[in-house]
């Protein structure tokens, strides 16, 4: 079992709409939990960090961790296209960073 | 603001030749990081550095080696090029520690060998 596991998608969404991005790890000692967006042909760029459960808004995001379910995920209000992008999930615990595959994001005007 | 640079962010070589990827990074940041990413399998560990002229193997790190002389710069050398290693390159730097303890990355270098 990997120690993060993301759906690839792709996904594809229409303008406006709430998107909702999940992970899902295995290790219950995983401390800290970001979220990168990669626009094609550039390297990620962090977008959320959170260390606790519950959630954490910033603007139209909000990352929401539930550590009893091992569970992340990046909730996106009102899609633009401009939020085309794919969305890794990583988790850092110690020193050892653990990043999830990507989720591939399609918004539609 | 953290910045990582790389060298190319295009690259051609032909299979058999040196290759020579260089990361720069300006926050003085103690650990550094080679990836590849390839579609279906994510970021895969190829290197890391956790200080000047430190390094651990990652994940894959066979057919390629890694030079660290100085804190900012930490260089990817695929000693003979071969076509399964066209991807895209990826540098990170990262300060342990810090209220944002992450990994910053560069731009990527995508790479095609032939």
């Amino acid at each position: 079992q990997k120690e993060v596991e993301q759906d690839p998608g792709p996904l594809s969404v229409p303008e406006g709409a709430i998107v909702s991005l999940n992970c899902t790890y295995s290790n219950s000692a995983f401390q800290y939990f970001m979220w990168y967006r990669q626009y094609s042909r550039k390297g990620p760029e962090l977008l959320m960090y959170t260390y606790s459960s519950g959630n954490k808004e910033d603007g139209r995001f909000t990352a929401q961790v539930d550590k009893s379910s091992k569970y992340i995920s990046l909730f996106i209000r009102d899609s633009q296209p401009s939020d085309s992008a794919t969305y890794l999930c990583a988790i850092l615990t110690g020193n050892q960073f653990y990043f999830g595959t990507g989720t591939s994001l399609t918004v539609i005007p | 603001d953290v910045k990582v640079t790389q060298s190319s962010r295009y690259l051609v070589k032909r299979t058999g030749e040196k290759v020579f990827l260089e990361c720069v990074q300006d926050m003085d940041h103690e650990n550094m990081f080679w990836y590849r990413q390839d579609p279906g399998l994510g970021l895969r560990l190829i290197y890391f550095s956790y200080d000047v002229k430190m390094k651990e193997k990652g994940d894959i790190p066979e057919g390629y080696s890694v030079s660290r002389e100085k804190k900012e710069r930490f260089s990817l050398i695929l000693e003979s090029a071969s076509t399964n290693q066209t991807s895209m390159y990826l540098c990170a730097s990262r300060s342990p520690g810090q209220i944002t303890d992450t990994q910053y990355f560069g731009p990527g270098t995508r790479l095609t060998v032939l």
